[in-house]
């Protein structure tokens, strides 16, 4: 089966810095989803990029997708404090509804 | 905003009782899906819904679970003999247009089965 992996696990940065974290998938998709989790919270939607597409922005977020590497990098730029958080990517696989899901990157923003 | 609203936010409960943890997904959306957490561990899907039925299930969603929209605004999910291993979060989740994607999450069910 499918299955996502984010690198690194964590990451910690200064506040104002960037952060990239990365995410690998095995099979083909049709989109892939960034999802931002605080602690015992629920998770948020960051942004979605087709197979179709290769980069994709919104506000201080950039995501590229390399479909032939099977691979995707999520960008935050200029962190702030309330950054802090895990960052998940999803897959959706061809045909169905499914989300599979990777197991985390726990970013630490220092002030 | 509009908010996926879950209850209870912890639930406690003996190995083989049943629970239903509950959703309220948001109002325009049409499908809807659950997802659960094992602590430390990865997101997994269980089930999606859409147009009154299941369309999609993963493994773990055997006979033991169950899915159902009594009303037009209420989204549950059952567990009929509940295990040790049943032991995680509980996300529902909603999504409006194509299935899959953009999808909003409640803030989660904490299941203890002891």
């Amino acid at each position: 089966s499918q299955q996502g992996e984010e690198d690194p696990q964590a990451l910690s940065i200064q506040e104002g810095e960037n952060a990239t974290m990365n995410c690998s998938y095995k099979t083909s998709i049709n989109n892939l989803q960034w999802y931002r989790q605080n602690s015992g919270r629920g998770l948020v939607h960051l942004i979605l990029i087709r197979s179709n597409e290769r980069e994709k922005h919104s506000g201080r977020l950039r995501v590229t997708l390399d479909t032939s590497k099977k691979s995707s990098s999520l960008l935050i730029t200029a962190s702030r404090a309330a950054d802090t958080a895990s960052y998940f990517c999803a897959t959706g696989p061809l045909g169905n509804y499914q989300l599979i899901w990777g197991a985390g990157t726990k970013l630490i923003i220092k002030p | 905003e509009p908010e996926v609203t879950q209850t209870p936010s912890h639930q406690v409960t003996q190995m083989g009782q049943e629970v239903i943890l509950r959703c309220v997904p948001i109002s325009n959306h049409l499908y809807f899906y659950w997802y659960r957490q094992i602590l430390g561990q990865k997101v997994e899907f269980l089930v999606s819904f859409y147009n009154n039925e299941i369309s999609e299930k993963s493994e773990i969603f055997d006979d033991q679970f169950s899915v159902e929209r009594p009303d037009g605004s209420n989204f549950t999910l059952k567990i009929r003999s509940t295990k040790l291993e049943d032991s995680a979060m509980y996300f529902c989740a909603s999504s409006e247009g194509r299935g899959g994607e953009k999808l909003f999450f409640g803030s989660g069910t904490q299941l203890s089965v002891l």
